[in-house]
Formats: structure tokens, sequence, C-alpha cells
């Protein structure tokens, strides 16, 4: 079954450092992966997403994230973090069953920024 | 803001009792998913509805149950309520386009305490 694995639980990094969050899926065939954010108190806010063609996906708010189907990765990356980063972010894999499609998460990364 | 409204935001029962939330989906989508966030289970996908008609189910348990209306409007019915069942309850919506491929929207989430 398709699956996705956070295996970072928080994540700490100053303000102005740069960031790569993990995010390891379970696929044989490519995957359709996602990026969420969650905001204390908020819903969930799709970053980017990738199906096919250019490895490296650009999102909203400076992130990008780039597909490497060797390493089962689809990591989210961002040069330099905004204290507004602070959030939980999620990692999400279409799941294709008999009965449709849903979305899989993983576990979520709380991401800390320090002054 | 997604587009996608909750109601209520916040809800306080006791074991035993039933609770409706209620999810109205970006306008002009006509899918409509339920999620629940909790501590222990993290985010899991519970049901998905297409057009008034169920679409995908996935780890919804038989005391709770859903359903959309013509109005695509959708309600997610939980009774015989436990603790373990308080939790954040997310409704997304997509246009149902691709549900593969679709971005699901979120709304803000129903908190629900169960005591």
């Amino acid at each position: 079954a398709q699956s996705v694995t956070q295996p970072d639980i928080h994540i700490t990094v100053s303000e102005g450092a740069s960031l790569e969050l993990r995010c390891n899926y379970s696929y044989g065939a490519t995957p359709y992966l996602f990026w969420y954010v969650q905001s204390p108190g908020q819903g969930l806010q799709l970053l980017l997403k990738y199906f096919s063609g250019d490895t490296l996906v650009q999102g909203i708010k400076g992130f990008e994230a780039e597909f490497k189907r060797s390493q089962s990765s689809f990591n989210l990356r961002k040069p330099s973090v905004h204290w507004s980063d602070a959030a939980e972010y999620f990692c999400a894999v279409v799941r294709i069953s008999n009965s449709g499609y849903a979305l899989n998460f993983g576990k979520g990364t709380s991401l800390l920024v320090t002054p | 803001d997604s587009g996608v409204t909750q109601t209520p935001k916040h809800l306080i029962t006791a074991t035993g009792q039933r609770v409706t939330l209620r999810c109205s989906p970006r306008s002009g989508d006509l899918s409509v998913y339920w999620y629940q966030q909790s501590l222990d289970q993290g985010l899991q996908f519970l049901i998905q509805y297409y057009n008034g008609e169920e679409r995908a189910k996935g780890n919804i348990l038989e005391r709770f149950s859903a359903q959309q209306f013509p109005d695509l409007h959708s309600e997610l019915n939980l009774s015989s309520l436990e603790l373990g069942d308080s939790a954040l309850y997310f409704c997304a919506s997509s246009p149902g386009t691709s549900d593969s491929t679709d971005t699901q929207y979120f709304g803000p989430g129903t908190r629900l305490t169960v005591l």
C-alpha cells in the first residue's frame, strides 16, 4: 500500500537558516505526492505537489521539494526560514485502492524556529 | 482561507452521546473528504463523497456515518461516543475531476472533546 514516512518528529532551525524536511514513500510506481502545512489552530494548506515531469517542484511561501526515485524520497526544502514558518508539516501520498483514492499522511514534522 | 467551512469549531460532549459535524465545500467542488486527526493515530482518512454518493472508505468506525446532500454540503455523524473519539475532524473538498491528482482543500476543523 502507498505510504509515507517522516523520520523527524521535531526539527529546530534558526531564523534565516536553510531547512530540509524528510519524506520517504513506499510505492512501486510513480506516486502522487503532496506537502501540506498546518499552523496552530488552522487547517492544512497545500505547499506543493508532484505527479510527474520535472522532479524539482516549486511551491508557495518559497518552498520547494525534489522527487528522487532512487531514494524513494520527496524532501521539502527552503533556503531561508522565517519565524512564521513554525508549524507542523505533513507529507502525503495518494492511496489507490479498490475503494477509490484518498490521502495517506505521514505522522508530521513539527518545525520550531529560533531567533 | 481555503473556502471550506466547518461547524461547529469546538464540540464538547459526554460518552455515549451522538454529534453531527457539518462541512460546506468550496464553491463548485463535488468531492468531500473527512479525516480524523488524533495524537496517537495522526491524520486518518475516513470517507469520501462525490456528488452525493459514497466514493471511498477508509478507517471509519461503524458508529460513524456520513452523507452528502444535494446542495453538496456534508455531515459526519458520530454516535455512541467514546473517550477515544476525541480528535480534530477535518473536512476537505476537491473539484472531483480527478480524485488522484486533484488538490484537496481543507477546512479549519472541528475539535471534538468527549468527556
